[in-house]
């Protein structure tokens, strides 16, 4: 199993450019989620999909927008970058039991720069 | 929502020494506290998880308490050695849309030095 993966795991934009990054995982997991890590703040939760066709936002959505493609892809999409998106972008997931929280599960990360 | 505090933001310790990490949550409904390590460069890795129905729980060199009453939670490394060197993130869960989230301390670098 490759876990959960990421693509790509570097790019560089300039402002007002458009991307979207991916993120997959092979474990059958229900429960998705992408944050971003910025120096001194930890990981902040961007949005997150408790389950396949529905997804709900984190603590720091502005700028992000997300889909989740099927139950193993949710994909990250920034339509118009600005320079304070420059972060580490991480994916996890984890296999959802009704009503108890549980280990979430990264990907290797996404090192965004936005000049 | 939830809010969680972690001290000290770094933390030096001689090898063979012991290492304690402290974090405080806000939300009396968070049921579930784990610790991520984050090697330079590398993935966040779950290194040992609590339940709000427990108040300790260890596995080998590491542990972790849980004060309910208090809203604080420590892990505790013993022997330290270098490949400990890493970031130590802790975690409350929180809900959010009626679905469990993870609310993440700032993280502690914790240093080892032979």
């Amino acid at each position: 199993n490759a876990g959960v993966t990421q693509t790509p795991k570097f790019q560089v934009l300039k402002t007002g450019q458009s991307m979207t990054l991916q993120c997959a995982q092979d474990m059958n997991h229900n429960s998705m989620y992408w944050y971003r890590q910025d120096p001194g703040m930890g990981l902040r939760l961007i949005y997150y999909s408790a389950s396949e066709g529905t997804t709900d936002k984190g603590e720091v959505p502005n700028g992000y927008n997300v889909s989740r493609l099927n139950k193993r892809e949710f994909s990250l999409r920034l339509e118009s970058a600005a320079p304070s998106q420059t972060s580490v972008y991480f994916c996890a997931s984890r296999k959802t039991l009704v009503g108890l929280a549980g280990e979430q599960f990264f990907g290797p990360g996404t090192r965004l720069t936005v000049l | 929502g939830e809010n969680v505090e972690q001290h000290p933001s770094t933390l030096s310790v001689q090898e063979g020494d012991s290492a304690v990490i402290k974090c405080t949550y806000s939300d009396s409904a968070s049921n579930y506290f784990p610790w991520y390590k984050q090697e330079l460069g590398k993935r966040p890795q779950l290194i040992i998880d609590i339940r709000s129905n427990v108040g300790e729980k260890k596995d080998q060199r590491i542990a972790v308490t849980l004060n309910k009453t208090a809203k604080h939670f420590s892990l505790h490394i013993t022997e330290t050695q270098p490949e400990d060197s890493a970031v130590y993130f802790c975690a409350a869960s929180g809900t959010n849309s009626g679905y469990s989230t993870l609310t993440f301390g700032k993280g502690t670098m914790l240093l080892v030095s032979p």
